[in-house]
């Protein structure tokens, strides 16, 4: 079946323009997740949407980045005044919602941001 | 805060040579333990999961053991291929908030020579 959809696959954008990044989650899966990919960080989670809510922001690193999930569906991750450390693979799962922490995450191909 | 350290690769290894990749983790709850693969070029998948203490989880050949004991959730394989070059990534999921935030150590690179 479908898997995690992620758009655009690359993105190469000016200092300081904005950029939207796009996710579509495989259908059913109530919880949504974005995680960021960079050299020197790792991976790392940036929010959670369970739903069209996100209890969990706690990762989005400043207030240039903001997401929003409609529908229950697909998620947007707005990145305002873009610097060069935002230059990442911006990554995003979904899962269903299970007790214990059983149900895995499935990942996009992730989009690979890239500030010059 | 929770945490998973991984060893740093590269890890060289020639064709059908044995497989290990350390991964300890700190929670102060009962996490989930996931190893995660990149393959060049692709997104990240699930590898094998394991749930509880004492857990096995296994695919492709590869295996890993929840040691609540050690706190570990080591990664091998017998006799790794080629193809299994990619990057390995030890992961954690503490459900204490309700939901399944992962925490992923650095990531290790195996590189499989024929």
């Amino acid at each position: 079946g479908a898997g995690v959809s992620q758009s655009p696959s690359n993105k190469v954008t000016e200092k300081g323009k904005d950029v939207e990044l796009r996710c579509d989650p495989i259908s059913g899966h109530t919880a949504l997740y974005w995680y960021r990919q960079s050299l020197g960080q790792g991976l790392e989670f940036l929010i959670y949407f369970q739903g069209n809510s996100a209890p969990d922001k706690s990762g989005l690193p400043s207030d240039r980045f903001s997401a929003e999930r409609t529908g229950g569906s697909v998620s947007t991750l707005t990145i305002q005044r873009t610097q060069q450390e935002d230059s990442a693979v911006y990554l995003c799962a979904s899962s269903l919602v299970g007790q214990g922490g059983n149900q895995p995450q499935h990942f996009g191909d992730g989009t690979r941001l890239s500030i010059l | 805060g929770d945490s998973v350290t991984q060893m740093e690769g590269p890890v060289t290894l020639s064709e059908e040579a044995f497989l290990t990749i350390n991964c300890t983790y700190t929670a102060t709850g009962y996490p989930s333990l996931f190893w995660y693969v990149q393959y060049p070029g692709e997104g990240l998948q699930l590898l094998l999961k394991a749930t509880k203490a004492d857990d096995k989880g296994s695919n492709k050949g590869f295996e890993a053991t929840y040691r609540k004991e050690t706190t570990s959730f080591h990664l091998e394989k017998g006799s790794v291929q080629v193809s299994d070059s990619a990057v390995y990534f030890c992961a954690l999921s503490d459900f204490s908030g309700g939901y399944n935030k992962l925490i992923f150590g650095a990531g290790t690179r195996l590189a499989v020579h024929p």
